[in-house]
């Protein structure tokens, strides 16, 4: 079946630590999206990648990375500078174009312990 | 920049009922699409509706059917007949289009749905 898969679901990680979650789609999509989610709150854009080893910052980047070496993989990396990181993220894949819709991956759950 | 507006946190119908989600977004963009997302327990978001400002018409999905006036810049939702499995937090959200920059969604803070039996 086509979609967006992300791993892991659920993950949890020591303050100081880095931690890499996983994107991949078999949508043939160009463009790659990931945001970040807050407990009651709408989503916050965190990277964009528009194609292959090219990506832009979102709104809120700071203390992530990301690398786009394939078409369909998007990995964001959580880094210690990231002073809250717990949260729910998630990913997400269009065509590229004009209005394309964005769909959006399972999402994964960051806890910092 | 955009700004996308929900100001109602909460809301509760009964089965069968119809309910409108309402929506407000900022923008000096003359062409742009929104969108309603659903959110379900499950927390993936599942795409609803979509509408593109150059169109007149208001979209509808099955049950789903949107008010879009443009120029009080409103984007209301309606569910008619509601279901149980319609119970899920509901955001509006908004993309200006691609050739003034990057395909992004900005998104408000959410309706909470719940469907009682």
């Amino acid at each position: 079946d086509g979609g967006i898969t992300q791993s892991p679901k659920y993950l949890f990680r020591k303050e100081g630590q880095n931690v890499t979650l996983s994107c991949e789609q078999n949508l043939n999509h160009d463009a790659m999206y990931w945001y970040r989610q807050d407990p009651g709150q709408g989503l916050r854009l965190i990277y964009y990648s528009q194609i292959v080893n090219d990506f832009q910052k979102g709104d809120i980047a700071e203390g992530y990375s990301v690398s786009r070496e394939k078409k369909e993989s998007f990995p964001l990396t959580v880094t210690s500078a990231q002073k809250n990181p717990t949260a729910f993220y998630l990913c997400a894949s269009s065509v590229q174009g004009t209005g394309n819709t964005i769909y959006f991956g399972e999402g994964s759950w960051l806890t910092v312990v | 920049a955009q700004t996308v507006t929900q100001s109602q946190p909460e809301m509760s119908v009964q089965e069968a009922e119809t309910v409108t989600l309402s929506c407000t977004y900022d923008t000096s963009e003359n062409n742009y699409y929104l969108f309603w997302y659903k959110q379900p327990p499950s927390r993936q978001m599942i795409l609803v509706i979509r509408q593109e400002a150059y169109k007149q018409q208001n979209a509808t999905e099955n049950r789903f059917s949107v008010n879009f006036q443009k120029a009080a810049k409103s984007f209301s939702l309606k569910i008619s007949d509601s279901q149980l499995g319609d119970t899920a937090m509901y955001f509006c959200a908004f993309m200006k289009p691609y050739f003034q920059g990057a395909q992004k969604l900005v998104f408000g803070q959410g309706t909470r749905l719940t469907i009682n039996p």
